[in-house]
Formats: structure tokens, sequence, C-alpha cells
């Protein structure tokens, strides 16, 4: 079935250093791939969505390539702020109305 | 934006007791999931439901789950009986049709003794 990896966390940096969470993925559709980030206390929010192999996604900073060739989908972002501080989920759906299917999740920790 | 809201926020009920959580969808939404989440672990997709049927479910909803929306009203799951094993965090979620994109709500944590 579907499936997805990502980076074991939790991960700690300093504020302005640069981040990198991998991600990787098996199936055997045409997945569009997501990342979430759920802060303490709520519900996981959608960070971007990308559908299509070769897109690149982006929001608040954070980017994703949607890479077939490897089967990846990394989160990046260049300068990470304290607010950053949250779980992402990198996570996968063969299809617009099923239900994503989640990683492990990957703790972030931004010291100042 | 838009907001899914779960009721009650926390629920403590002994083990073998039934009970029902509540979540109130983003109006419009015809989608609705729950997942499970065991505190410090991942989200584990528990269902899918659409034009009052169970689209899809995983391993984890067993037989002593069940969902329903009378009325397009509360989208809700139900436990009967609860196990230890139940204690969780349970996500409700809503999305539009073909948009791809699901709206969280903030969790009911359950806790059965």
């Amino acid at each position: 079935g579907d499936s997805v990896t990502q980076t074991e966390g939790p991960v700690t940096l300093s504020e302005g250093t640069s981040l990198t969470v991998n991600c990787s993925y098996e199936t055997k559709q045409y997945p569009t791939l997501f990342w979430y980030v759920q802060y303490p206390g709520e519900g996981p929010q959608l960070l971007f969505k990308v559908p299509k192999a070769n897109e690149k996604g982006s929001s608040r900073g954070f980017e994703a390539t949607y890479n077939k060739e490897a089967t990846s989908f990394h989160l990046q972002k260049a300068s990470v702020q304290e607010s950053d501080s949250a779980v992402y989920y990198c996570a996968l759906s063969d299809n617009d109305n099923n239900a994503p299917r989640f990683g492990a999740g990957t703790k972030l920790t931004v010291k100042p | 934006g838009p907001k899914v809201l779960q009721i009650p926020s926390h629920q403590i009920i002994d083990m073998g007791q039934m009970v029902t959580l509540n979540c109130d969808p983003v109006s419009n939404h015809l989608y609705f999931y729950w997942y499970k989440q065991i505190l410090g672990q991942q989200m584990e997709f528990l269902v899918n439901f659409y034009n009052g049927k169970v689209m899809e479910k995983s391993k984890l909803f067993k037989d002593q789950f069940s969902v329903e929306r009378p009325d397009g009203s509360y989208f809700t799951l139900k436990i009967q009986p609860t196990a230890l094993e139940d204690s969780a965090v349970y996500f409700c979620a809503s999305s539009s049709p073909g948009l791809g994109k699901q709206y969280f709500g903030p969790g009911t944590r359950l806790t059965v003794l």
C-alpha cells in the first residue's frame, strides 16, 4: 500500500539556519503530495500540496519539489524562525477525495 | 478561514462504555474523515465518509467503530464498546469534492480507563 517515510525527529536548529526534512514515498499510483504542519493542541494544517511531478510547492518560506524519479518530496527552508517550531508531516493521497496518508512526523524546535 | 469544530475537547470514560465523538465540519463540505493519533505518534487514517456511506476504512477501524452524519448534523464517530487501546486524540477533517484540501479540527482527546 501507499506509504511515506520522513526524517526521524526531533530536529533542533538555531534561528536563521536552514532546514531540510527528508520525505520519500511509495505508491503505485500518481499521488498528490502534501506537507502539513501541526502546532501543539491543534490539528494539522495544510502547508502546501503539489499534485504533479516535477512541480514545486511553497508557503511561508517553505518549499518542496515533487521528484517522481527519486520518489522524494523534501521540505526545505533557507532560514527558520522560532515560530516555525512545530511537527511537520509529509503525506500523500492518490485521489483528491481520498484521505491523505501521513508520515511519522518530524518535530522541529527552533531556538532563538 | 474555514474551521472544523470537535466536541468535546476531552472525554474520559471507563473501558467497555460507549462513546460518541462529534465533529462539526466546514459548511458545504461533503467528504468527512476520522484520524487517530496516539500521544507522540503519527496520524493514522481511520475512515472516509461520503454521501452517507463509508468510502474507505483502514484496519484500525474496528467492528466496534461506526460513523454517521444524520440529516446534515454532526459527523460522529461512535465506539462501542471502548477498549484501553482506544485512548488517543481523534481528529476529524472535512473537504469539498475534488479540491484535495482537508481541513482538520483541533481533536478530541479520549482517555479510556
